[in-house]
């Protein structure tokens, strides 16, 4: 079946404008995170939904970053003002609930959405 | 807090020739750990956790609590196995993963 995708696959930007980022998870699953990946660097955790409600969002850096997942299955991840600081690799991945209270479901990631501020 | 090191960035060996990829981390709580890979222009992938014991692909990897580790192995490498390699632990109740910054190994022929 399809993987999760995401779009743009690019997106180049000015300082100070907004963008928004499109995570298509797998059907059916009803986790899903989103994480920046910077040059050199391994993916960064920002938030965490389960179904429609963010269940952790302590990753997210500054009230700049905003995500949503209104109907529980594709998520929005927000920035207003970019930086160029906020320039990396911005990766989605979903997974099944985890089984049992320590027992973490594969995650199954997309391609990312590389993101440019000039 | 919690933390996943990897101390080396890259990793250089000839093919057939073992090869050990180092992860140590710091976390408070009963520890979940993973290995994942990316293959050139190829998507970030799970390669194995420790709550499965299993081997994948001819790598194994053992949980040691009190060296605070998770060290991946092979025996004898393939030149298929140059990748990027992340550990990551997973942290509150499966909420939150923290990865490493990755080693990329390189198998030379």
């Amino acid at each position: 079946g399809a993987g999760v995708s995401q779009t743009p696959s690019n997106k180049v930007t000015e300082k100070g404008k907004y963008v928004e980022l499109r995570c298509d998870p797998i059907s059916g699953h009803t986790a899903l995170y989103w994480y920046r990946q910077s040059l050199g660097q391994g993916p960064e955790f920002l938030i965490y939904f389960q179904g429609t409600g963010a269940a952790d969002d302590s990753g997210l850096p500054n009230d700049r970053f905003f995500a949503v997942r209104p109907e529980g299955s594709v998520s929005t991840l927000k920035i207003q003002r970019t930086e160029r600081g906020d320039s990396a690799v911005y990766l989605c991945a979903s997974s099944l609930p985890g089984s049992a209270v320590m027992a973490g479901s594969e995650q199954f990631f997309g391609p990312g959405t590389r993101l440019t501020v000039l | 807090a919690q933390r996943v090191t990897q101390p080396e960035k890259l990793l250089s060996v000839f093919k057939g020739a073992p090869v050990e990829l180092k992860c140590n981390y710091s976390y408070s709580g009963s520890p979940e750990l993973f290995w994942y890979v990316q293959y050139s222009r190829q998507r970030l992938q799970l390669l194995l956790r420790h709550i499965s014991r299993e081997s994948i692909k001819g790598f194994t990897a053992d949980l040691n609590k009190g060296e605070t580790s998770f060290h991946l192995k092979k025996p004898f490498a393939q030149e298929e196995d140059s990748a990027m390699y992340y550990c990551a632990l997973i942290v509150n109740y499966g909420q939150n993963f923290v990865f490493g910054p990755g080693t990329r190994l390189s198998v030379l022929p």
